[in-house]
């Protein structure tokens, strides 16, 4: 199965740019990395998705590797809502399942 | 425009009773995704279906059943339940397939506690 590895977690200045790690070091050639976030009691929240390039939107920028075994999520200015749980995703297809697999996530903890 | 709803919010049930927990799609939205999370763990998968078909399932045992109607909405369905199931239950929609760069939208969840 395609896994994805996080720290367990992480911490950064309010203001300040974050970047988030993800190794995905089994992940096949048309899978998509997919990155949402969670935020206490609220379900998961989409912020950012891509195939191979770099993507950037409003909420985050995606780098990924060039062999894409790993990427990183970045937000470049953080601020104290996004104190969350962020995954990182790899869409898993084998057999004819359309597995979807979590990463166990990063918390991130925004200092004041 | 509304998000994805789910139903109940909040649940209690006892050892081998049955759950029925619902969930509507956010409007256009064919694929229904349900998710378990436990406290402090990452969502599991658990089902996908779209156009009314399953598509994907996890590792789940076949206590854990579910169905989608015409309307797109969907249900899951716990049968004896056991301690161990409880758990936050999750909801998505998205506009197709549910991956392959297609964004998944989630519900708040439904919190159920078994006794």
């Amino acid at each position: 199965d395609a896994k994805t590895t996080q720290p367990n977690s992480m911490e950064s200045n309010e203001e300040e740019p974050v970047h988030l790690p993800c190794n995905h070091s089994t992940i096949s050639g048309t899978d998509y990395i997919h990155w949402y976030r969670q935020l206490p009691s609220q379900g998961p929240e989409y912020v950012i998705h891509g195939l191979t390039s770099n993507v950037n939107n409003r909420m985050a920028s995606l780098a990924i590797a060039e062999d894409r075994k790993s990427s990183t999520l970045i937000l470049h200015r953080a601020t104290l809502r996004d104190a969350a749980v962020y995954y990182c995703i790899l869409r898993d297809f084998r057999e004819g399942d359309d597995k979807i697999i979590f990463g166990k996530g990063t918390r991130l903890h925004i200092l004041p | 425009d509304a998000g994805v709803t789910q139903s109940p919010t909040h649940l209690i049930k006892t050892r081998g009773q049955h759950v029925t927990l619902r969930c509507s799609p956010i409007s256009g939205h064919k694929s229904v995704s349900w998710y378990q999370q436990v406290l402090g763990q990452g969502p599991q998968f658990i089902f996908q279906y779209y156009e009314k078909e399953e598509r994907g399932r996890g590792n789940f045992p076949d206590r854990f059943s579910a169905r989608q109607f015409p309307n797109y909405s969907s249900e899951l369905n716990v049968n004896a339940l056991l301690l161990g199931d409880s758990a936050l239950y999750l909801c998505a929609s998205s506009l197709e397939s549910g991956f392959l760069g297609d964004t998944q939208y989630f519900g708040p969840g439904t919190r159920l506690t078994v006794l």
